[in-house]
């Protein structure tokens, strides 16, 4: 089992374009959750979804979008990049109200 | 409105000696406390947690405590080694079925040789 993969690793984007944030779980997780941290703050919920056609938004939803057509992949879109996306997003996943597994983690910096 | 909160941004401790790393929160409709892990560049890893029911949960050299009236957890670690130097996180769980953590924002504990 290779858990939550998350790619790419880091990126650098320029001020207005987009891009997507893999993540793919091999454990058949029902729930998955993005979440971003910034430097020196806890992690917050961007999207989460609780099966594959459902998702909604979480505590910072904005700038963002998702979908998830199959158990497995949960994308993060960013459209427009700015400056105040530059984090590290990580990608959760979970049995229902069982532990969350996180992935590495993807850092953004948007120059 | 930070609904948990870690006053504590850092934490140095001897090795062999005990790590009590705090939380307080402020909302009362929380079913679950967690506590994560994390290491650099690396994802935050599950370490113990507790229900909304009990009062303390132990696994091997770690022990939640958690004080209802207070609102008030805390993770100890005895004795503590080196290898536990790293930024631990306190989380809550909603009661929703959408299984949401609301994470506090840190302590970063280094533990001395």
């Amino acid at each position: 089992n290779a858990g939550v993969t998350q790619t790419p690793k880091f990126r650098i984007l320029k001020i207005g374009q987009s891009m997507t944030l893999q993540c793919t779980q091999d454990m058949n997780h029902n729930y998955m959750y993005w979440y971003r941290q910034d430097p020196g703050m806890g992690l917050k919920l961007i999207y989460y979804s609780v099966g594959a056609g459902i998702t909604d938004k979480g505590e910072v939803p904005n700038g963002y979008n998702v979908s998830r057509s199959t158990t497995e992949d949960f994308p993060l879109r960013l459209e427009l990049a700015a400056p105040s996306q530059t984090s590290v997003y990580f990608c959760a996943s979970s049995y229902g109200g069982e532990t969350q597994y996180f992935g590495p983690g993807t850092r953004l910096l948007v120059l | 409105d930070q609904q948990v909160k870690q006053n504590s941004p850092s934490l140095s401790v001897q090795e062999g000696r005990i790590s009590i790393l705090n939380c307080d929160y402020t909302n009362s409709m929380f079913d679950y406390f967690l506590w994560y892990k994390k290491y650099p560049a690396e994802g935050p890893t599950f370490l113990i947690s507790i229900s909304s029911i009990k009062d303390k949960n132990e696994d091997g050299r770690f022990t939640v405590f958690l004080n209802k009236s207070a609102k008030h957890l805390s993770l100890h670690i005895v004795p503590s080694q080196p290898g536990d130097s790293a930024v631990y996180f306190c989380a809550a769980r909603g009661m929703d079925s959408s299984y949401k953590l609301i994470f506090g924002s840190g302590t970063r504990l280094l533990v001395r040789p």
